[in-house]
């Protein structure tokens, strides 16, 4: 079955560092990876996806992942913290089966200090 | 640009009530998902539909719910009678495409009392 892990439900940066994210997966098969971002009070928003183009995945707001097949990884990374992107972010595996269910990890609430 | 959009964003019902959620996915896609979040929690999968029927169910959506899809616009949650562990917010969800990229509506936050 396949699984998704966050590493830290609470990360706190200063505004102008950088934000890493982590996020591991397990999967039986190739998977389609992605990240999306809730914002208080609101819904699910796309950050960016992994479906087995280019291992460097650029998405909106200056955020980036790498899939490292390797490390099961793929985490989410940005050059410099702004003060918006305080929000939760979920890292998320597609099911390998016809359905496409998304799996969900716990998720990593991002805090910017000024 | 197209989204899935849901009704209401807020319901609040007595225990044992039936509520209806509803969801306009994006038009041209044929998968539809729905998922909730307990609060504080991380985002569960409840169930997915393609083709008029359910493709797969998770052991939550047990035989107090239901999916329907009755027009070609409109997909339904139905909780036959609510109880109070069914407080969440439901996300609604559609792709083109499985797998694919999934679209998720503004969601509905239900609180049962």
């Amino acid at each position: 079955a396949q699984s998704v892990t966050q590493l830290g439900s609470h990360v706190s940066v200063s505004e102008g560092a950088l934000v890493l994210l982590r996020c591991n997966y397990s999967s039986s098969v190739p998977p389609y990876l992605f990240w999306y971002v809730q914002y208080p009070n609101q819904g699910l928003q796309l950050l960016l996806k992994y479906t087995s183009a280019a291992t460097l995945v650029k998405g909106i707001n200056g955020f980036e992942a790498e899939f490292k097949k390797s490390e099961t990884s793929f985490h989410l990374t940005k050059p410099s913290a702004h003060m918006s992107d305080a929000a939760e972010y979920f890292c998320a595996v597609s099911d390998s089966g016809n359905t496409g269910k998304l799996i969900f990890g716990q998720g990593t609430t991002l805090q910017v200090k000024p | 640009e197209p989204e899935v959009t849901q009704t209401p964003s807020h319901q609040v019902t007595q225990m044992g009530q039936e509520v209806i959620l509803r969801c306009v996915p994006i038009s041209n896609h044929l998968y539809f998902y729905w998922y909730r979040q307990i609060l504080g929690q991380k985002v569960e999968f409840l169930v997915s539909f393609y083709n008029n029927e359910i493709s797969e169910k998770s052991e939550i959506f047990d035989d107090q719910f239901s999916v329907e899809r009755p027009d070609g616009s409109n997909f339904t949650l139905k909780i036959r009678s609510t109880k109070l562990e069914d407080s969440a917010m439901y996300f609604c969800a559609s792709s083109e495409k499985s797998p694919g990229t999934q679209y998720f509506g503004p969601g509905t936050r239900l609180l049962v009392l």
